[in-house]
C-alpha cells in the first residue's frame, strides 16, 4: 500500500507564495492524489485532485490562488498571494484497492 | 448542496460499543462510495473504513479490522459504523466522507462536520 510523506510545517509572508510537497513511496509514483485543507477547528475541505502528469481539477469554490503540479513521485500544492485564511493544515490523500491513505499533514503559517 | 451529518458519538468505556450514523442529502446517495475517516485530538487524518455504492465491497484500516463494521442503507441515505471492543486509542472525531466514484477507488470530495467518540474509563 502507498505511503505519503509531507513536511510538518511551512511558513510564508502574507501576499507571497508557498509550495507544499507530498511524496509517494517507491513503486507508487504514478498514483493520483488529492489535496485537502483543514482550517483550525473545522472539518477538512477538498481542494483538488492531482495526477502524475501535473493535470489537476479543483473542487467547487476553490480560489484560483491554489494550483497543483507534479514531478516524479512528488505532488505539489502551491498557494499564491497567501491570505490569512490560508493558515491551516494541508493533507494529501491517495487510494488503492479497498484502502485510502492520508499524509501526516503540513501546517502552514502565514507570517 | 451536498450535506453529510454525523451522529452517535459519545463517551464509552473501554471494551464497549458505539454505532455512528451519517445522513446524506443533496446528491444521489447510491451513486457514490463512502468512507469514515477519524482524527484523534491534535493528530492527523486516518482513514478508517470504506464501502462501495451497494455495500458489496468494504475495506478497513488494520487498526480497526475485526472490531469495526461499515454498512449503508441506500433507501435511507445513511452510512453506519459499528464500533466494538473499543480502546482508548479509538478516541477521535469521526468524519463521514464521500468518494467521487461508486467503486471507492477515488478521492474524497465532501466531508461531514464529525462526531466525537471518547473511550475512557
Amino acid at each position: 500500500q502507498p505511503v505519503l510523506t509531507q513536511s510538518s510545517s511551512a511558513s510564508a509572508s502574507l501576499g507571497s507564495s508557498v509550495k507544499l510537497t507530498c511524496t509517494l513511496s517507491s513503486g507508487h509514483n504514478s498514483y493520483i492524489i488529492a489535496w485537502h485543507q483543514q482550517q483550525p477547528g473545522k472539518a477538512p475541505r477538498y481542494l483538488m485532485k492531482l495526477e502524475g502528469s501535473g493535470s489537476y481539477n479543483k473542487g467547487s469554490g476553490v480560489p484560483d490562488r491554489f494550483s497543483g503540479s507534479s514531478s516524479g513521485a512528488d505532488r505539489y500544492l502551491t498557494i499564491s498571494n497567501l491570505q490569512s485564511e490560508d493558515e491551516a493544515d494541508y493533507y494529501c490523500e491517495t487510494w488503492d484497492t479497498n484502502t485510502h491513505v492520508f499524509g501526516t499533514g503540513t501546517k502552514v503559517t502565514v507570517l | 448542496e451536498v450535506q453529510l451529518v454525523e451522529s452517535g458519538g459519545g463517551v464509552i468505556r473501554p471494551g464497549g460499543s458505539l454505532r455512528l450514523s451519517c445522513t446524506a442529502s443533496g446528491f444521489t446517495f447510491d451513486d457514490y462510495a463512502m468512507s469514515w475517516v477519524r482524527q484523534a485530538p491534535g493528530k492527523g487524518l486516518e482513514w478508517v473504513s470504506g464501502i462501495n455504492w451497494n455495500g458489496g465491497t468494504t475495506g478497513y484500516a488494520d487498526s480497526v479490522k475485526g472490531r469495526f463494521t461499515i454498512s449503508r442503507d441506500n433507501a435511507k441515505n445513511s452510512l453506519f459504523l459499528q464500533m466494538n471492543s473499543l480502546r482508548a486509542e479509538d478516541t477521535a472525531l469521526y468524519y463521514c466522507a464521500r468518494q467521487t466514484s461508486y467503486g471507492g477507488k477515488s478521492e474524497t470530495d465532501y466531508w461531514g462536520q464529525g462526531t466525537l467518540a471518547t473511550v475512557s474509563s
